[in-house]
């Protein structure tokens, strides 16, 4: 079956600092990818989106960037402030198919 | 645009019985997936309906199951509920028409407990 991992379970960073949350796919036909951040008791909350035909996205304050190489997807975040201490999920899409979801990445960030 | 609703919110029920949980899309989305989400898991995918037709469908037990209405609303059953169906069951809609159109957005969840 498809798997969509995260190298990190759970992530801490100091306030103002950059965060990057990583995700490991394993698709290689897969070519659309989205970034969700999941609040506690909320639902999963779009952040930003790529496809395959790009290798770096930017939004405000949170970059994507995909490696098809190496089957790599990987979520900047910009002066990371405590709202945004949440869970991140990464998820995969291959045209006509369901989307895969990896576990999550808990980030946590220090005042 | 008001976004994806589901009732309820919350929910208890004990094994054996049957649950019905619903989602009201995003106005204009036609495509509406279901998810389970439990401690530990990632979203596990349940099905999708698009133009009240199941498109996709995950790996669960024929106990779960869904239908969508022609207005894109959507509601899943749940037969003969057992402790592990305990799970925040997540909906989501887009407005799934081609290959541009597939993004996703999640709705609060329905939070079940299973006594």
């Amino acid at each position: 079956g498809e798997s969509v991992g995260l190298h990190l379970p759970t992530l801490s960073v100091q306030e103002g600092d950059n965060s990057i949350i990583n995700c490991a796919y394993s698709n290689s036909a897969s070519d659309y990818f989205i970034w969700y951040k999941q609040e506690s008791g909320k639902g999963p909350q779009f952040i930003i989106d790529i496809r395959s035909n790009m290798d770096k996205r930017q939004g405000q304050r949170v970059t994507v960037l995909l490696n098809k190489t190496v089957k790599h997807l990987s979520l900047q975040i910009a002066a990371t402030q405590p709202g945004d201490s949440a869970v991140y999920f990464c998820a995969e899409n291959e045209a006509g198919n369901q989307f895969y979801f990896g576990t999550g990445t808990s980030l946590t960030v220090i005042p | 645009k008001a976004g994806v609703t589901q009732t309820p919110r919350y929910l208890i029920k004990t094994r054996g019985q049957q649950v019905t949980l619903s989602c009201s899309p995003i106005s204009g989305h036609r495509s509406v997936s279901w998810y389970q989400q439990t401690p530990g898991q990632g979203l596990q995918f349940l099905f999708e309906y698009f133009s009240e037709t199941q498109r996709n469908k995950g790996n669960f037990p024929g106990r779960f199951s869904g239908r969508q209405f022609s207005n894109s609303r959507s509601e899943m059953n749940v037969s003969t509920l057992e402790l592990g169906d305990s799970a925040l069951y997540l909906c989501a809609s887009s407005l799934g028409g081609g290959r541009t159109e597939e993004t996703q957005y999640f709705g609060p969840g329905t939070r079940l407990l299973v006594l």
